[in-house]
């Protein structure tokens, strides 16, 4: 069965500075990786999504990750950090029929200083 | 800007009720998603359908949960009876599923469940 780790239960961050978080997942096949952001009280949204092709996906809100089959890794970046960046960030494998069945890491939360 | 919507947004109820959970995906998604997450177990998915037809529903207790999609603009959860490790935020995310890409899944706002 496939899963996800996220290291870093929380990070905190000064806004402006990078960010960057690790997730690594357990898979047998070639994976599904998302990447989903969660600000307090709301549903998930998709920063991003890896399928196959070029190994650095860009997403939406200047994020990008980087796959490394290696490494059993996709690591989540951003150049410099916004306040508005504060919130839980979920990193996901898809397995079954278009990696649909989605297997969530714990998740990181991020906290931006000013 | 099409979202999905789920009703109610929160729930307290006693040991024993049953508790329904209802999700409108977004129109022209051909794919509904439910998930619950917890402190302890983090995000679960339950179940998922295409087209109405529960495809996986290996991850919801039989035993007392129920998901159905009467058509294509609704879709329930329904829990009988209810207990308290069912506390949680469900969640319902829909999708369009086209072969061979990775369905992108869209999040409602959830329902909070608290069983008493």
């Amino acid at each position: 069965a496939q899963s996800v780790t996220q290291p870093d239960i929380h990070i905190t961050v000064s806004e402006g500075a990078s960010l960057e978080l690790r997730c690594n997942y357990s898979y047998g096949a070639t994976p599904y990786l998302f990447w989903y952001v969660q600000s307090p009280g709301q549903g998930l949204q998709l920063l991003l999504k890896y399928f196959s092709g070029d190994t650095l996906v860009q997403g939406i809100k200047g994020f990008e990750a980087e796959f490394k089959r290696s490494q059993s890794s996709f690591n989540l970046r951003k150049p410099s950090v916004h306040w508005s960046d504060a919130a839980e960030y979920f990193c996901a494998v898809g397995a079954g029929a278009a990696g649909n069945k989605l297997t969530f890491g714990g998740g990181t939360r991020v906290l931006v200083k000013p | 800007d099409a979202r999905v919507t789920q009703t109610p947004r929160h729930k307290v109820t006693e040991m024993g009720q049953e508790v329904t959970m209802r999700c409108q995906p977004i129109l022209g998604h051909n794919t509904v998603f439910w998930y619950r997450q917890t402190m302890m177990q983090g995000l679960e998915l339950l179940a998922y359908f295409r087209n109405r037809a529960p495809l996986d529903d290996s991850g919801m207790p039989k035993d007392r949960f129920s998901a159905e999609m009467p058509d294509a603009t609704l879709a329930t959860l329904k829990i009988q009876p209810s207990e308290p490790r069912d506390s949680a935020v469900y969640f319902c995310a829909s999708g369009l599923m086209q072969k061979g890409q990775a369905t992108k899944q869209y999040f409602g706002p959830g329902t909070r469940l608290t069983v008493t």
